[in-house]
C-alpha cells in the first residue's frame, strides 16, 4: 500500500542533543512537508520541499534543519537550538504544492 | 499571511444528531479549503474539500459549504455515529503565499452513543 511512514512513533531527547525524525513516502509525490502540532493549536509549517535537493523555510524553521537527497525521504533534525521541542511532528506529501497533502501518523518528541 | 479561525474547539452531540463546525479565513485570494479528520495518535486524513468556484459539496453524510463573500466555510456531518468522534481541522490554501496551507486550531467532536 502506498503511504507515508514516520519513525519512530515516540522519541525522547536529552538537553543539548540533536535528534532526527524520519519520513519516507512511496506515493511518488514531489512535495514534502514538516509540521509541528501543539495542543490547542493548528498545524504550523516548519519546512517544505518541492523537489529533490531543494527546500524552503516555513513559519517556524528556527532550531530545525532538513535535507531532501531522495524523492522518497525528507528527514527532520531537531537541533539543540530549538528550546521548546516537545510536540507532535507530522510529515506530509503531495503531488505538487497545489494539491492536497497526505499525512503520516506522526512522531511524538519529548524531552527527558 | 492567511489567518484561519475555527469554532467551536469542542463539540458533543448525541448519536444520530448533526454536527456543524465553522471556519473563517482572512485572505480573499485563498481558493481551496480541505477538511481533515484526526483520530487519536494518528495523522490527519483528508475527508472532504471544496474549491472557491463551488458553494457546496456533499459526500454521503458529510457536506461542506463555502461563502466567499463572508469568507467562511463549514463542515456538516449528519446522522453522526460514534466512529465520527475525532478532531477535525479546516485549512485554507493561500495563493498569495506560494500556495501554503494554513490550518485551523481543530474541533474535538464527541458523539455520545
Amino acid at each position: 500500500d502506498g503511504g507515508i511512514t514516520q519513525s519512530p512513533k515516540y522519541l525522547f531527547r536529552k538537553e543539548g542533543q540533536n535528534v532526527t525524525l524520519s519520513c519516507e513516502q512511496n506515493l511518488n509525490h514531489d512535495a514534502m512537508y514538516w509540521y509541528r502540532q501543539d495542543p490547542g493549536q493548528g498545524l504550523r509549517l516548519i519546512y517544505y520541499s518541492q523537489i529533490v535537493n531543494d527546500f524552503q523555510k516555513g513559519d517556524i524553521a528556527e532550531g530545525y534543519s532538513v535535507s531532501r537527497e531522495k524523492k522518497e525521504s525528507f528527514p527532520l533534525t531537531v537541533t539543540s537550538a530549538q528550546k521548546n521541542p516537545t510536540a507532535f511532528y507530522l510529515c506530509a506529501s503531495s503531488i505538487d504544492r497545489i494539491e492536497p497533502q497526505h499525512f503520516g501518523d506522526g512522531t511524538r518528541l519529548s524531552i527527558l | 499571511g492567511e489567518n484561519v479561525e475555527q469554532h467551536p474547539s469542542t463539540l458533543s452531540v448525541q448519536e444520530g444528531d448533526s454536527a456543524v463546525i465553522k471556519c473563517t479565513y482572512s485572505d480573499s485570494a485563498s481558493n481551496y479549503f480541505p477538511w481533515y479528520k484526526q483520530e487519536l495518535g494518528k495523522g490527519p486524513q483528508l475527508i472532504i474539500d471544496i474549491r472557491s468556484n463551488v458553494g457546496e459539496k456533499k459526500d454521503q453524510r458529510i457536506a461542506v459549504t463555502l461563502n466567499k463573500t463572508a469568507k467562511h466555510f463549514s463542515l456538516h456531518i449528519t446522522e453522526t455515529q460514534p466512529e465520527d468522534s475525532a478532531v477535525y481541522f479546516c485549512a485554507a490554501r493561500a495563493t498569495n503565499t506560494g500556495n501554503q496551507f494554513y490550518f485551523g486550531t481543530g474541533t474535538s467532536l464527541t458523539v455520545i452513543p
